[in-house]
């Protein structure tokens, strides 16, 4: 079974705060991707990655960087947490190849809340 | 971004009822429309991945149709039960694309 993990599954920030979230998979994945989800929108995507020090912005990369420097391993950076930046983050993996075919495989996601 | 129509945005029905929903997206472009359910406290769970106009795809008591040329897909849950209830996002894949597109999801609630 593919498993995808989170670091943590609640966290609570104060503004300003620099944020690290972590996701790890045990597929030896190439994709890898960061998605928010907020009440009213679907899952929107932040980055994602396709190789080891590989990224590519997604539809709302803006107030967040991320860092893959192992194949297994894709962090999300909120530089300098803001309060709209309160949301649910969810982590997923997918095989190589076209990620428009490929399944996704989600971590259960961190729930972020800025102070 | 891509619109990706959910509808309906909720639905509560009682056990042992049928029910349908469906997902709208655009029809050019198309590569592959994925369902996934995500129940709360879970991670979502990929369903079906369907690529071709026409696919039928079934698992258990959910079947879901694909269609490319009008740009819409419908997702069944023949006889549900308390355990259906979750949220079923919709997801549409665009050839070149690298990622996917996501509907807001269908919340469905099944009481005994």
């Amino acid at each position: 079974d593919v498993k995808v993990t989170q670091s943590s599954r609640y966290l609570v920030k104060r503004t300003g705060e620099k944020v690290f979230l972590e996701c790890v998979q045990d597929m030896d994945h190439e994709n890898m991707f960061w998605y928010r989800q907020d009440p009213g929108l679907g899952l929107r995507l932040i980055y994602f990655s396709y190789d080891v020090k590989m990224k590519e912005k997604g539809d709302i990369p803006e107030g967040y960087s991320v860092s893959r420097e192992k194949k297994e391993r894709f962090s999300l950076i909120l530089e300098s947490a803001s309060t709209n930046q309160t949301s649910m983050y969810l982590c997923a993996s997918s095989s190589p190849g076209l990620a428009a075919i490929e399944t996704q495989y989600f971590g259960p996601g961190t729930r972020l809340l800025v102070l | 971004i891509l619109n990706v129509e959910q509808s309906p945005q909720s639905l509560h029905v009682q056990e042992g009822d049928s029910t349908n929903f469906t997902c709208s997206f655009p029809s050019s472009n198309f590569y592959a429309l994925h369902w996934y359910r995500w129940e709360t406290a879970k991670s979502p769970e990929a369903l079906f991945v369907m690529t071709l106009n026409g696919d039928e795809k079934k698992k258990g008591r959910i079947s879901a149709t694909l269609n490319t040329k009008e740009g819409y897909s419908y997702l069944y849950i023949k006889g549900s039960q308390p355990e259906d209830s979750a949220t079923y996002l919709c997801a549409f894949g665009r050839y070149s694309g690298y990622a996917l597109n996501f509907g807001k999801g269908t919340s469905l609630l099944v009481t005994p």
